[in-house]
C-alpha cells in the first residue's frame, strides 16, 4: 500500500504570510495527488487536483505542484478564513483514495 | 443543483451495525460513483472505500475490510454504507462524496478527487 506523509504537522503564521505544506508518498504516484481543506464542522472540501490544478472556485491563492513522490500545497497570502485541517490525498485509479495525516494551520 | 443527502444521526450499542444513507441528486452515483470517508474525533479523514462504474464491485481500504459494506441502489440514487461489529473507536462522522467537475476524459467513472459531499453522519458507539 501507498503511505501519504504530511509536513508540518501544525503551523501558526500571520495573515498575509506564505504558507506551505509538503507531501510525500512512499513510491512514485505521478500527479495522482488531491488536496483538501477540512474546516470544522464542515465537509472537506477539494481545492487542487492532480497536483496543479485548481479546483472549481477556489481562489488563486492556492496552489499546488510536485510530481512522482514529493508534493508542494502552498497558500500564497493566509486569510483570516484559512483556519483549517488540509490533506493532501492520492487516488488509485482502480484501488480507491488515501489521506495523508493532515496538517492544521492556525492563525498568530 | 448536484448533491448528496445522507441519512440522520445514529447512536449504537457495541458490537451492533450501523447503516447510513446517501441519496444522490441526478445520475451521480452511475457516472461518477461514490466514496465513503470518516472523521473520528481527534483523528484525520480516512476513507473506507467506495464503488465506482467503471469496476460495479467496491473497493475497501484494508483497515475496514470484513468490517464494512457498500452497496448502492440505483432505482433510488442512494448509496449506503453498513459497518458492523461497532466498537467506541467506530464514532465518527461518516460521509459520503463523489468527483463530478474533475475532467477525467477517458477515465470518467474511476477514482479521483472528491468535489461533492454529503452533508455528514455522526455515528455514537456507546454502552
Amino acid at each position: 500500500d501507498i503511505q501519504m506523509t504530511q509536513s508540518p504537522s501544525s503551523l501558526s503564521a500571520s495573515v498575509g504570510d506564505k504558507v506551505t505544506i509538503t507531501c510525500q508518498a512512499s513510491q512514485d504516484i505521478h500527479i495522482y495527488v488531491n488536496w483538501y481543506q477540512h474546516r470544522p464542522g464542515k465537509a472537506p472540501k477539494l481545492l487542487i487536483y492532480d497536483a496543479f490544478n485548481l479546483g472549481t472556485g477556489v481562489p488563486s491563492r492556492f496552489s499546488g505542484s510536485g510530481s512522482g513522490t514529493d508534493f508542494t500545497f502552498t497558500i500564497s497570502s493566509l486569510q483570516p478564513e484559512d483556519t483549517a485541517t488540509y490533506y493532501c490525498q492520492h487516488y488509485d485509479n482502480f484501488l480507491g483514495l488515501t489521506f495523508g495525516p493532515g496538517t492544521k494551520v492556525d492563525i498568530k | 443543483q448536484v448533491q448528496l443527502v445522507q441519512s440522520g444521526a445514529e447512536v449504537k450499542k457495541p458490537g451492533s451495525s450501523v447503516k447510513v444513507s446517501c441519496k444522490a441528486s441526478g445520475d451521480i452515483l452511475s457516472t461518477y460513483g461514490v466514496s465513503w470517508v470518516r472523521q473520528a474525533p481527534g483523528q484525520g479523514l480516512e476513507w473506507m472505500g467506495g464503488i465506482i462504474p467503471a469496476l460495479d464491485t467496491p473497493n475497501y481500504a484494508q483497515k475496514f475490510q470484513g468490517a464494512v459494506t457498500i452497496t448502492t441502489d440505483e432505482s433510488t440514487r442512494t448509496a449506503y454504507m453498513e459497518l458492523s461489529s461497532l466498537r467506541s473507536e467506530d464514532t465518527a462522522i461518516y460521509y459520503c462524496a463523489s468527483g463530478i467537475t474533475i475532467p477525467r476524459g477517458v477515465m470518467l467513472g474511476y477514482y479521483s478527487g472528491l468535489d461533492v459531499w454529503g452533508q455528514g453522519t455522526t455515528v455514537t458507539v456507546s454502552s
